[in-house]
C-alpha cells in the first residue's frame, strides 16, 4: 500500500501570506497527485490534478508542483474564503485512491 | 451538470447494515467510475471504493469484507452497503464521480463532482 503523509497537521496565516504544504508519497507516484480543499461542512472540491494542473475556475493564487515523492500545494496570498482542510490524494496504485492526513489552515 | 445525492438512514444500529444509495442527474453513467468516500468525525478522508458504469467494483482492502458497491445504470443510480458496523463507521459519506481524461494508457484520474454528503450515525 502506498502511504501518504502531509505537513503541517495545521497552520494558522495572515490574510495575504504564502500558505505552502507538502505531501509525501511512501514510494513514487510520479504525477499521479491530486489536491482537494474542503471547507466546514461541505464536500471537497478538487483544485487541482496530476500534481500541477488548475482546475478550470479555480483561483490561480493556488498552485501545485512536484513528482514521485515530495509534492508541494502552496497558496500564494491567503484570502478569508480559504479557510479549509487539505487534502492530497494519490492514483498511482489504481483503482486504489488514497489519501493524505490533511491540512487544516486556519486564519 | 452532473448532480449527485446522497439518501439514506441517517441512524444505524451496532452490527447492521450501512444502506445509502447516490442519485446521478443531469448526465448518464456511462464511461465513468463512481466511488464512495467517508469522514469520520474529528479525521481525514477516507476511500470506500469504486463501481465502474458496467459493473466491476473495488474495495478499500481495509473495509473489502465488509463493503459491497453496487450500480444500476438504467435508474441513474449506485449504492454502497456497508455490514456489521460499529461506532467506527459513524462518518459523513459523499458519493462522487471519478472522471478519467486523456490520451488512452496515460489517464488523469480525479474526483471532479461530488454530493453534500450524508451524515451516519452507528449508535443503539
Amino acid at each position: 500500500d502506498i502511504q501518504m503523509t502531509q505537513s503541517p497537521s495545521s497552520l494558522s496565516a495572515s490574510v495575504g501570506d504564502r500558505v505552502t504544504i507538502t505531501c509525501q508519497a511512501s514510494r513514487e507516484i510520479a504525477l499521479y497527485l491530486n489536491w482537494y480543499q474542503q471547507k466546514p461542512g461541505k464536500a471537497p472540491k478538487l483544485l487541482i490534478f496530476d500534481a500541477s494542473h488548475l482546475v478550470t475556475g479555480v483561483p490561480s493564487r493556488f498552485s501545485g508542483s512536484g513528482s514521485e515523492t515530495h509534492f508541494t500545494f502552496t497558496i500564494s496570498s491567503l484570502q478569508p474564503e480559504d479557510v479549509a482542510t487539505y487534502y492530497c490524494q494519490q492514483y498511482d496504485n489504481l483503482p486504489s485512491f488514497t489519501f493524505g492526513p490533511g491540512t487544516k489552515v486556519e486564519i | 451538470q452532473v448532480q449527485l445525492q446522497e439518501s439514506g438512514p441517517g441512524l444505524v444500529k451496532p452490527s447492521e447494515t450501512l444502506s445509502l444509495t447516490c442519485s446521478v442527474s443531469s448526465g448518464s453513467m456511462s464511461s465513468s467510475y463512481w466511488t464512495w468516500i467517508r469522514r469520520p468525525p474529528g479525521k481525514g478522508l477516507e476511500w470506500i471504493g469504486n463501481i465502474y458504469y458496467t459493473g466491476t467494483t473495488s474495495y478499500n482492502p481495509s473495509l473489502k469484507s465488509r463493503v459491497t458497491i453496487s450500480a444500476d445504470a438504467s435508474r441513474s443510480l449506485f449504492s454502497l452497503r456497508l455490514s456489521s458496523v460499529t461506532a467506527a463507521d459513524t462518518a459523513v459519506y459523499y458519493c462522487a464521480r471519478i472522471t478519467y481524461d486523456g490520451p488512452p494508457g496515460d489517464y488523469s484520474y480525479y474526483m471532479d463532482v461530488w454530493g453534500k454528503g450524508a451524515t451516519v450515525t452507528v449508535s443503539s
